[in-house]
């Protein structure tokens, strides 16, 4: 069964610095991987995606991700942070293919992004 | 456009009360579903639907019934509200259902049940 391990639940941050969110990912073919961004009393917005092709990929806002399949990991960066950034943002893998005939999605547990100014 | 409305916006319920969820979408996708959103756990499915008409159970489906008559809208029913239902739920649609297909959320429904 695929599964997502984001081991920072919490992470805190100057503005202006730069981030780095971990996410791991197991899942036994070439999976579809995403990161979205929630903030504060809205629903998910995919930041990026990766389907196949160059490993490092270009999202909104300034985000950028890299699948690495040798560590199974898919890191979400942003070379510096606004305190816009401040939100609780999401990996996600998609199957790429599923008996029940749907786009099971399964999401991490989210990490929590605070900025200081 | 408005992409994908729910209502209410917080409800608190009575345990053994009914309620439903209401989401529309004006994308015309295909795939809609229902998540449950808890601390610690991430997102759970709880139902989708591929396509009007049909629908199935997704991780946590007990307790919950879903209906999808048209493309536009997808009804999440609570029979009988119990406080582990104390959750934010998260209405999405999708255009296709392979798995590279991106999700867009709605604002979610804050629901307490007491």
């Amino acid at each position: 069964a695929q599964s997502v391990t984001q081991p920072d639940i919490h992470i805190t941050v100057s503005e202006g610095a730069s981030l780095e969110l971990r996410c791991n990912y197991s899942y036994g073919a070439t999976p579809y991987l995403f990161w979205y961004v929630q903030s504060p009393g809205q629903g998910l917005q995919l930041l990026l995606k990766y389907f196949s092709g160059d490993t490092l990929v270009q999202g909104i806002k300034g985000f950028e991700a890299e699948f690495k399949r040798s560590q199974s990991s898919f890191n979400l960066r942003k070379p510096s942070v606004h305190w816009s950034d401040a939100a609780e943002y999401f990996c996600a893998v998609g199957e790429s293919w599923n008996s029940g005939g749907y786009q099971k999605v399964t999401f991490g547990t989210g990490t929590k992004l605070q900025v200081i100014p | 456009t408005a992409g994908i409305t729910q209502a209410p916006t917080s409800q608190i319920l009575a345990a053994g009360r009914s309620m439903t969820l209401r989401c529309t979408q004006d994308m015309r996708h295909n795939a809609m579903y229902w998540y449950r959103q808890d601390l610690g756990l991430g997102l759970r499915l709880i139902h989708y639907s591929n396509t009007a008409g049909t629908t199935g159970k997704g991780e946590v489906p007990d307790g919950y019934s879903v209906s999808r008559a048209n493309t536009d809208d997808f009804p999440l029913t609570l029979a009988s509200a119990v406080p582990s239902q104390t959750s934010v739920y998260f209405c999405a649609s999708s255009l296709g259902t392979s798995g590279n297909n991106e999700q867009f959320f709605g604002p979610g429904t804050r629901l307490t049940v007491l």
